[in-house]
């Protein structure tokens, strides 16, 4: 397993501003990924976090709205940008250690946009 | 197009009985399946994974049962205990587990004293 940090663990923004979220693990992971929860939904991956590179988005999900930097094994950040009410979600940070199969999941930000 | 489907939003089982909560899948790629527990304002806990090459995996009170031909597995907790209420959410993934992982849409377990 690995140990995640996951800053900050909650906020209440503004609209219109922008929120960095920041994630850090113990130990090299070989895969970072970050995941967002709306109210009464399922995790949805947002991008995988290449380290190095830029992130790899999924359908639905562009780097201007979600700015994503790995400047290392073991660290990763996720701008929510230009923030509106539907924003508000948990946004969580996910790594798969080496040698591991699965991945494990920070605690999470709970993020409201008013 | 959901890949990955928790019919149950909900289940009820009283203390020291059996839970049983139930994932399909659709996507024949996936080959390492997960489930993992999530309380609320925390990060979801890794609790228990299977590969396609098994159909069975026990971890203590946790049995995870796969059925590759009806693309369906089970998640089995005996005794069932309070503390396991919580959303228990099945996730599967492609390449053993290295890839990225898709979610169901999660039930939630309520086990009363």
């Amino acid at each position: 397993s690995a140990v995640i940090s996951q800053k900050p663990s909650r906020d209440i923004c503004q609209r219109g501003t922008s929120l960095t979220i920041q994630c850090q693990v113990d130990s090299q992971v070989t895969m970072m990924f970050w995941y967002r929860q709306q109210p009464g939904q399922s995790l949805t991956l947002i991008a995988t976090a290449n380290q190095g590179s830029e992130a790899t988005y999924e359908s639905g999900f562009v780097i201007d709205k979600f700015p994503i930097s790995r400047p290392n094994l073991t660290f990763s950040t996720l701008t929510v940008s230009n923030m509106s009410p539907e924003d508000s979600s948990i946004y969580l940070c996910s790594v798969v250690p080496v040698r591991s199969s699965g991945a494990f999941f920070g605690q999470g930000t709970r993020l409201t946009v008013v | 197009d959901q890949q990955v489907k928790q019919n149950s939003p909900s289940l009820s089982v009283q203390e020291g009985r059996i839970s049983i909560l139930n994932c399909d899948y659709t996507n024949s790629m996936f080959d390492y399946f997960l489930w993992y527990k999530k309380y609320p304002a925390e990060g979801p806990t890794f609790l228990i994974s299977i590969s396609s090459i098994k159909d069975k995996n026990e971890d203590g009170r946790f049995t995870v049962f796969l059925n590759k031909s009806a693309k369906h597995l089970s998640l089995h907790i005996v005794p069932s205990q309070p503390g396991d209420s919580a959303v228990y959410f099945c996730a599967a993934s492609a390449r053993g587990g290295s890839e990225k992982l898709v979610f169901g849409k999660g039930t939630k377990l309520t086990v009363n004293p």
